[in-house]
């Protein structure tokens, strides 16, 4: 039972890169999350999705896009990326009445 | 504005002693409320919940006290174990909504 997959683990990006985080969930959940953690700081959420074709922003949306084709797959991506966006990316899935399980993360360096 | 606050950044506790971590809110919208557990290099993990109905759950070793006038809550873990070691965050969620506030974290480790 895979849960919550998530890739790269690790990436460095050069100021103004562009690159997609892929996270995918075998849990036929419909609600997903992007949230990243920066050091000494809780989980940010970035953007949500309640369903496949339905998106909303979280906190922290600016710089990031998402989309949602499938249930199973909810890719982050950064376009234009930034020494700000240097952080841990985490993606969480859940269902109606039960927590969120999170991917193992992905760290994003940008330099 | 930060409306999930864990104001301890860390705690050590002796091994087989009470672990209390504590966390305060500002939106009185919020009425769900969850700690998840987080080791290094991976991601957080479930740890237990509490809807504002309560004012105490328990699963185990571990229980959660809310105080809805206080807008405070907190976890206790006893006995407190050296496999307990780790990030607490607690988080919060309005009704309706699908989102959860995580706070800061606290960093717990377990002295053996």
């Amino acid at each position: 039972n895979a849960g919550v997959t998530q890739t790269p683990k690790f990436r460095i990006l050069k100021i103004g890169q562009s690159m997609t985080l892929q996270c995918t969930q075998d849990m036929n959940h419909n609600y997903m999350y992007w949230y990243r953690q920066d050091p000494g700081m809780g989980l940010k959420l970035i953007y949500y999705s309640v369903g496949a074709g339905i998106t909303d922003k979280g906190e922290v949306p600016n710089g990031y896009n998402v989309s949602r084709s499938t249930t199973e797959d909810f890719p982050l991506r950064l376009e234009l990326a930034a020494p700000s966006q240097t952080s841990v990316y985490f993606c969480a899935s859940r269902e109606i009445g039960e927590t969120q399980y999170f991917g193992p993360g992905t760290r994003l360096l940008v330099l | 504005d930060q409306q999930v606050k864990q104001n301890s950044p860390s705690l050590s506790v002796q091994e087989g002693r009470i672990s209390i971590l504590n966390c305060d809110y500002t939106n009185s919208m919020f009425d769900y409320f969850l700690w998840y557990k987080k080791y290094p290099a991976e991601g957080p993990t479930f740890l237990i919940s509490i809807s504002s109905i309560k004012d105490k759950n328990e699963d185990g070793r571990f229980t959660v006290f809310l105080n809805k006038s206080a807008k405070h809550l907190s976890l206790h873990i006893v006995p407190s174990q050296p496999g307990d070691s780790a990030v607490y965050f607690c988080a919060a969620s309005e009704g309706g909504t699908y989102k959860y506030i995580f706070g800061t974290g606290t960093r717990l480790k377990v002295l053996a």
